[in-house]
């Protein structure tokens, strides 16, 4: 029974690319949350998805940042132009039920981009 | 929105001596509150959660009490090993609210 996937594990990219990262999320599970780590800090929630709908986007900087949850595939979460600032850890979750049921969240292992 | 302060950011504990970590929350409509755990180089793990009908709850060593009189909730770890070495996050949820994060706690279990 596999859990969260995240893909690349690791991502470098050169400033002004762009970086994609995947997330499948658990069997059976629809929703999907991106959330962002800094070195030492706590966990920065993103955007909330559920398939094909963008549910909550509050924590997504609102230029360069994207995400989508299609009907077919994983999560995408898409950061265009990258900039040294965005070099951290970014983890994905999903849950089997809608956020407002407060169901446990199940993590991926994340993908380290990194800015050059 | 909710504010989630964790406490201590580090802890270092001998093996097989207990340890507690503590964690306060403004929103009183928070109900749901877990517990992660996040090894080095992997995303946190679930390792225990209470929702605000209960006042403690336990998984082996592991134990979680709440109050909410006082708006704060605690992890308690007993018999501590060196495999519990790691960042514990605390989180509060409520109704229709998304997750918020504390800031993390640096267990280190020394053999």
């Amino acid at each position: 029974n596999a859990g969260v996937m995240q893909n690349p594990r690791h991502l470098v990219r050169r400033r002004g690319q762009e970086a994609r990262l995947r997330c499948s999320p658990m069997k059976g599970h629809s929703h999907v949350y991106w959330y962002r780590q800094l070195p030492e800090e706590g966990l920065k929630f993103m955007v909330y998805l559920q398939k094909e709908n963008i549910i909550d986007e509050s924590g997504m900087p609102k230029e360069r940042f994207s995400a989508e949850f299609p009907k077919e595939g994983p999560s995408i979460l898409r950061i265009q132009q990258v900039v040294r600032g965005d070099s951290a850890a970014y983890f994905c979750a999903s849950s089997p039920w809608a956020r407002q049921f407060n169901s446990p969240l199940h993590f991926g292992n994340g993908t380290r981009l990194t800015v050059t | 929105g909710e504010n989630v302060e964790q406490h201590p950011s580090t802890l270092s504990v001998q093996e097989g001596d207990s340890a507690v970590i503590k964690c306060t929350y403004s929103d009183s409509a928070s109900n749901y509150f877990p517990w992660y755990k996040q090894e080095l180089g992997k995303g946190p793990q679930l390792i225990i959660d209470i929702r605000s009908n209960v006042g403690e709850k336990k998984d082996q060593r592991i134990a979680v009490t709440l109050n909410k009189t006082a708006k704060h909730f605690s992890l308690h770890i007993t018999e501590t090993q060196p495999e519990d070495s790691a960042v514990y996050f605390c989180a509060a949820s409520g109704a229709g609210n998304q997750f918020y994060f504390g800031t993390g706690t640096s267990l280190t279990v020394i053999p």
